[in-house]
Parts: structure tokens; C-alpha cells; sequence
């Protein structure tokens, strides 16, 4: 069946370095993508989503681009803040009218001042 | 505009005991979901609604059962607690079932003794 998986956190980056959380995916078909953050305390919101091959996704500082050749849709930000801290989930859903989305285990992001 | 609102946000109950956890909408959204989200598991879906009357089940069903007697509600019942339903509980809601965004509420925090 369909699958995301994301690197394990957590990760912990000085403020302003440059942000990479990997997620690559297994889906039959063309599915579309998605991150979705978590803010402490709150439930998940939409980042960013693409919906076809090459497509990037972009919001907040954050991109990702959908890369069907390598099955992936890593997130990346150049220049994070203490206010990124979060869980980062990456997400997939089939092209069908009941597809659900499946999500990945997330990946908690540490910004030190 | 409120959103999705979760009621309780927190709650502590003995093990056997009857809970239901209260989920509303005001967006007029056609699907309802509810996951649960664990350390090292992520989010995974209980049960799910694509509109109101109908109902359908997610990954982990088992001990949970749900409702949509209107477009709004969506409450997520325990007819027999048990400690490994300890867990937050997440509503979410999309205005297609499908692909698309989804909208969550902000949990609510049960621990089963």
C-alpha cells in the first residue's frame, strides 16, 4: 500500500541555518503531496502541497518540490527561526474521490537561538 | 469563525469506563476524521465520515465507534476504556472527501488508568 517515510528527529539547528527534513514516498499512480506543521499545543495545519511531478510548494519561507523520478518531496528553508520549531509531517493522497490522507511519523524541529 | 472545536480538551478517566469525545464544525465541510496521534507512530486515522449519514473505518477502528447525524458533529465514542487508548485525539474535517486539505482542531488529551 501506499507509504511516507520521513528522517527521524529530532532535529536541532542554530537559528538561520539552512533546514532539510527528507520525506520520500511509495503510492501507486500520481498522488498529491503535502507537509503539514504542528505548533506545540495545537493541531496540524497545511504547509505547503503539490499536486504533480515537478510542482514545487511553497509557504513561510519553506519549499518543497515533487520529484517523481526520486520519489521524494523534501522540505527546505533557508534561513529558520525559533518560531519553526514544530513536528513537520509529510503527507500523500491518492487521486481518488475516497482516497485519505496518510501521513508520516513527523519529524520534531529544535531552533536555538 | 471557530473552525473545528474538540471537547474536552483534557481528561483523565478510569479503565472500563464509557467516553465520548465531542468534535463540531462550522465550515460546512462534507468529511470528517479522527486520528490519534502517538510518540513514534505519527497520526493514525480511527474512523472517517465522507458525508453526513455515512461512516467508514480508518486503520485503527478497533474499540472506537463514530457518528454523523449532521454535517457538523462528529463525535468519537469508547464504549470500554482501555490504557492503550491513552492517546490525542484530533477532528479533522475537509470540504471533499479525497484529496484536499485538511482542517484539525486542537486535540483533546485522554490518559486511561
Amino acid at each position: 500500500g501506499d507509504s511516507v517515510t520521513q528522517m527521524e528527529g529530532p532535529v536541532t539547528l542554530s537559528e538561520e541555518a539552512f533546514l532539510t527534513i527528507n520525506c520520500t514516498y511509495t503510492a501507486t499512480g500520481y498522488p498529491s503531496l503535502f507537509w503539514y506543521v504542528q505548533y506545540p499545543g495545537e493541531g496540524l495545519q497545511l504547509l505547503l502541497k503539490a499536486t504533480k511531478a515537478d510542482d514545487k510548494g511553497s509557504n513561510k519561507g519553506f519549499e518543497a518540490t515533487y520529484r517523481k523520478e526520486t520519489t521524494s518531496f523534501h522540505l527546505e528553508k533557508g534561513s529558520v527561526q525559533v518560531s519553526d520549531s514544530a513536528v513537520y509531517f509529510c503527507a500523500l493522497s491518492g487521486r481518488h474521490r475516497d482516497d485519505k490522507i496518510i501521513f508520516g511519523k513527523g519529524t520534531r524541529l529544535h531552533i536555538l537561538p | 469563525i471557530a473552525g473545528i472545536t474538540q471537547a474536552p480538551t483534557s481528561q483523565i478517566l478510569a479503565a472500563g469506563r464509557r467516553m465520548t469525545l465531542r468534535c463540531t464544525q462550522d465550515m460546512r465541510h462534507n468529511a470528517m476524521y479522527w486520528y490519534r496521534q502517538d510518540l513514534g507512530l505519527g497520526l493514525r486515522l480511527i474512523h472517517y465520515s465522507n458525508t453526513a449519514g455515512t461512516t467508514g473505518k480508518g486503520e485503527v477502528p478497533d474499540g472506537y465507534s463514530v457518528s454523523r447525524a449532521n454535517t457538523d458533529d462528529f463525535p468519537l465514542t469508547l464504549a470500554s476504556a482501555v490504557p492503550s487508548q491513552t492517546s490525542v485525539y484530533f477532528c479533522a474535517s475537509s470540504r471533499t472527501s479525497g484529496a484536499g486539505e485538511l482542517f484539525f482542531g486542537e486535540g483533546s488529551r485522554l490518559t486511561v488508568l
